[in-house]
């Protein structure tokens, strides 16, 4: 599972307030993801870091933020959770070991409910 | 920015049978498509991919085969068990930072 964590692993909220959800790799992997995975959408691109302090927006970053302060760190922050943002959220690092072996892993996920 | 399209969205097959999952994209410049399998409640897992100066790759029972003239790929499954039954997701990955564009989906139920 290269590593990955992720917290909480549930969580509950109400709408308006903000959430920070965290991703946490051992290996010190450059790039990591931020996906949301919803019924008939399957999985969509929030944000990636490509380094410390290095993030770019994917296809449905609005009222999404992250920061990466260190490797092994990546969080997402929903300033002001929305009902429309309860979904389940992977976290993603692509290995880079070398060999043309690299490819993405997942963590386990969180499961966020905006009530 | 890439897209991925995938088909069919559900299948269902007899155990002992072979499944096909289809995907095709659209950016030429793609060059690496990987699958990956999600069991409920479960994280995607990578089973099989495959990159773009290769036609073919084999991992037991599972395969992909790569067109990059026509833009498409192909998961296919022989010998079909009751475990294999999950949701697949094929990926194409392009440009800059290796980001992935997933497909939507397909569920494959294998019945016993």
């Amino acid at each position: 599972d290269a590593g990955i964590t992720q917290s909480p692993r549930h969580k509950v909220t109400e709408t308006g307030t903000p959430v920070t959800l965290r991703c946490h790799q051992t290996e010190n992997h450059r790039y990591m993801y931020w996906y949301r995975q919803d019924p008939g959408h399957g999985l969509r691109l929030i944000h990636y870091s490509y380094g410390v302090k290095d993030t770019d927006k994917g296809e449905v970053s609005d009222g999404y933020s992250v920061s990466r302060s260190k490797t092994e760190d990546f969080l997402l922050t929903l300033e002001s959770a929305t009902s429309s943002q309860t979904s389940v959220y992977f976290c993603a690092i692509r290995s880079d070991y070398g060999l043309g072996q690299e490819t993405q892993y997942f963590g386990p996920g969180t499961r966020l409910l905006v009530l | 920015g890439e897209n991925v399209e995938q088909h069919p969205s559900t299948l269902s097959v007899q155990e002992g049978d072979s499944a096909v999952i289809k995907c095709t994209y659209s950016d030429s410049a793609s060059n690496y498509f990987p699958w990956y399998k999600q069991e409920l409640g479960k994280r995607p897992q990578l089973i099989i991919d495959i990159r773009s100066n290769v036609g073919e790759k084999k991992d037991q029972r599972i395969a992909v085969t790569l067109n990059k003239t026509a833009k498409h790929f192909s998961l296919h499954i022989t010998e079909t068990q009751p475990e294999d039954s999950a949701v697949y997701f094929c990926a194409a990955e392009g440009g800059s930072n290796y980001k992935l564009t997933f497909g939507k989906g397909t569920l494959l139920t294998v019945n016993p």
